[in-house]
């Protein structure tokens, strides 16, 4: 099955210890993304990569890292956590090109204390 | 700065009547213009999508409308019904030589039986 994992789904974490938001993809696809969803605010993108090792900005990417070794994986790093990292997190993958269909993950709820 | 803007922000409408939509957007150099739908727990899930060089696309009771002259499109939803009930995004990229989407804040809609 086609699909976009993410682990963990649930996290609550303390202000400053470092985590990680691991995302997997089985579609062989080159472009992933990660997006914050904040009520009121939509989904905001944090960063994306168009393939192994070539990562770029998105709207919201402060406090966020990220790394692209391996064309199924990017995992979404925050350093040092703050409260206003509080949200829901999708990571998404899709094919190059145009029309290229995205598909999102089932979403990582994240609160920082 | 909102790139596209999205109303109403909720919606209630009655089974079997219309659902509308509206999206803006400023920046001309956005080329794909993708519409997801998304229920409570869930990721959202491409919809119908439409490039600039249309005015009109249908699938199924879905229908985009788009008014390149006014920087806008729109989202007609026929005979709606209470499973169209969900979250709908507008987003625009350039998908051309970026990943970039940028979202709409999102429009809750309720069908009522």
């Amino acid at each position: 099955e086609a699909q976009v994992t993410q682990n963990p789904r649930y996290l609550i974490t303390v202000t400053g210890k470092k985590l990680t938001v691991t995302c997997s993809q089985n579609m062989n696809h080159e472009y992933m993304s990660w997006y914050r969803q904040d009520p009121g605010l939509g989904l905001r993108q944090i960063y994306y990569s168009m393939n192994v090792e070539v990562t770029d900005k998105g709207d919201v990417p402060e406090g966020y890292k990220v790394s692209r070794k391996e064309k199924r994986n990017f995992p979404l790093i925050l350093e040092s956590p703050s409260p206003n990292q509080t949200s829901l997190y999708f990571c998404a993958s899709r094919d190059p090109g145009q029309g290229g269909k995205q598909y999102f993950g089932p979403g990582t709820r994240l609160t920082v204390t | 700065q909102q790139q596209v803007k999205q109303s109403p922000q909720s919606l209630i409408v009655q089974k079997g009547g219309i659902s509308i939509i509206n999206c803006a957007y400023e920046n001309t150099a956005f080329d794909y213009f993708p519409w997801y739908q998304q229920f409570p727990g869930k990721g959202p899930a491409l919809l119908i999508a439409i490039r600039p060089d249309v005015s009109e696309k249908k699938e199924g009771r879905f229908t985009i409308s788009f008014n390149k002259s006014a920087k806008q499109f729109s989202l007609h939803i026929m005979d709606s019904q209470p499973g169209d009930s969900a979250t709908y995004f507008c987003a625009a990229s350039m998908q051309g030589g970026s990943e970039k989407l940028v979202f709409g804040k999102g429009t809750k809609l309720t069908v009522n039986p």
